[in-house]
């Protein structure tokens, strides 16, 4: 079974934090995500990376950063934490079928920044 | 703009009756639409697939049909148990697509009573 990792459930944060949100894949899948989920809004990506060291922007990236120097590590930062940052991350890892991609995704970490 | 279009936040329905989640989609490139199913405090886990080239696909008590001229989808839970309780996503994206372009609707939130 595909397991994608992440290292916290629960997190509570002070304003202004770096935050450091951990994501670990043991099925070598190429890409890995981050979304983040919020009531009434779904599942919005904030970033995404193809490759070791490569990352794209998702439909929200602003306030975040990635960084991706293991293929199966995919870690989200926080440079410094808002209130409008609390929020459920959730991390995916996915892999072609095909050519009809699949996300398998984390348990999620539910950040609280106060 | 929402690409994937979820119309109803919530759905409510008795056990053992049919559930019937709807889901409508603008972009006239997708052809590949997946359904995931998401527990409180849990990620999404993969639910069932269908690609353009069918109208239905079936799995067990899942059954999602594709009407492409209306660009619309459903998804049928036949019957309806109270551990199907969750939210439902529905996802589309282009097949062979750049990686990070699957798009999620904002998620029905589904309640199957005892």
């Amino acid at each position: 079974d595909v397991k994608v990792t992440q290292s916290s459930r629960y997190l509570v944060k002070r304003t202004g934090e770096k935050v450091f949100l951990e994501c670990v894949q043991d099925m070598d899948h190429e890409n890995m995500f981050w979304y983040r989920q919020d009531p009434g809004l779904g599942l919005r990506l904030i970033y995404f990376s193809y490759d070791v060291k490569m990352k794209e922007k998702g439909d929200i990236p602003e306030g975040y950063s990635v960084s991706r120097e293991k293929k199966e590590r995919f870690s989200l930062i926080l440079e410094s934490a808002s209130t409008n940052q609390t929020s459920m991350y959730l991390c995916a890892s996915s892999f072609l079928q095909g050519r009809q991609e699949k996300l398998f995704f984390g348990s999620g970490t539910q950040l609280s920044v106060l | 703009d929402q690409q994937v279009k979820q119309n109803s936040p919530s759905l409510s329905v008795q056990e053992g009756r049919i559930s019937i989640l709807n889901c409508d989609y603008t972009n006239s490139m997708f052809d590949y639409f997946l359904w995931y199913k998401k527990y409180p405090a849990e990620g999404p886990t993969f639910l069932i697939s269908i690609s353009s080239i069918k109208d239905k696909n079936e799995d067990g008590r899942f059954t999602v049909f594709l009407n492409k001229s209306a660009k619309h989808l459903s998804l049928h839970i036949v019957p309806s148990q109270p551990g199907d309780s969750a939210v439902y996503f529905c996802a589309a994206s282009v097949i062979g697509g750049s990686q990070g372009n699957l798009i999620f609707g904002k998620g029905t939130k589904l309640s199957v009573k005892p």
